[in-house]
């Protein structure tokens, strides 16, 4: 198993370009999400999926959307992306909805907004 | 709402010291509580939870209900313990949302 993997490792943008971040898990786990980890902010969360065709907003979810076409993949996309965005962002899952489940992280995209 | 805050952006201790990372939680049920770690260059991974009540890499944490914490110790700190800590938080059965804190930076010195 790969687990979660998340394409690209970087990025840099300029101010309103739009981007999607991929995120796949191969563990067929029923929950994804997305993280955005800033210094002194800790990891929040910005969306989140119990399974494909659901998804729901997290703390932070202004200025993101995503899909839930399959198990699989969980796709984040930058509509016009702003320096405000510019963090690292983690993808996650875990089996299923269970509060006790570990969560798997990817490597994170390092993403720059100039 | 449920909120996890990790008072220290940043602890050092010398190699062989005693290590306590304070986490402390706000929330009226029955949380769940996680310790995940982070090393240098590495993916986000989970250390313990107070469910399994286990030690890992020497460190454990003990839900203290009536403190609202979940500090992770260990008595002797390693080189190899250097990492970023995060406590996080899920609001029981049913929840989907796993609250992070702010983390906190261990650094061991040699």
């Amino acid at each position: 198993n790969a687990g979660v993997t998340q394409t690209p490792k970087f990025q840099v943008l300029k101010t309103g370009q739009s981007m999607t971040l991929q995120c796949a898990q191969d563990m067929n786990h029923e929950y994804m999400s997305w993280y955005r980890q800033d210094p002194g902010m800790g990891l929040r969360l910005i969306h989140y999926s119990v399974g494909a065709g659901i998804t729901d907003q997290g703390e932070v979810p202004n200025g993101y959307n995503v899909s839930r076409s399959t198990t699989e993949d969980f796709p984040l996309r930058l509509l016009s992306a702003a320096p405000s965005q510019t963090s690292v962002y983690f993808c996650a899952s875990r089996p299923d909805r269970g509060a006790s489940q570990p969560q798997h992280f990817g490597d994170g995209t390092r993403l720059s907004i100039l | 709402a449920q909120r996890v805050t990790q008072p220290e952006k940043l602890l050092s201790v010398f190699k062989g010291a005693p290590v306590e990372l304070k986490c402390n939680y706000s929330y009226s049920g029955s949380p769940e509580l996680f310790w995940y770690v982070q090393y240098s260059r590495q993916r986000l991974q989970l250390l313990l939870r107070h469910i399994s009540r286990e030690s890992i890499k020497g460190f454990t944490a003990d839900l203290n209900k009536g403190e609202t914490s979940f500090h992770l110790k260990k008595p002797f700190a390693q080189e190899e313990d250097s990492a970023m800590y995060y406590c996080a938080l899920i609001s029981g059965a049913g929840s989907y949302q796993l609250t992070f804190g702010k983390g906190t930076k261990l650094s061991v010195i040699p």
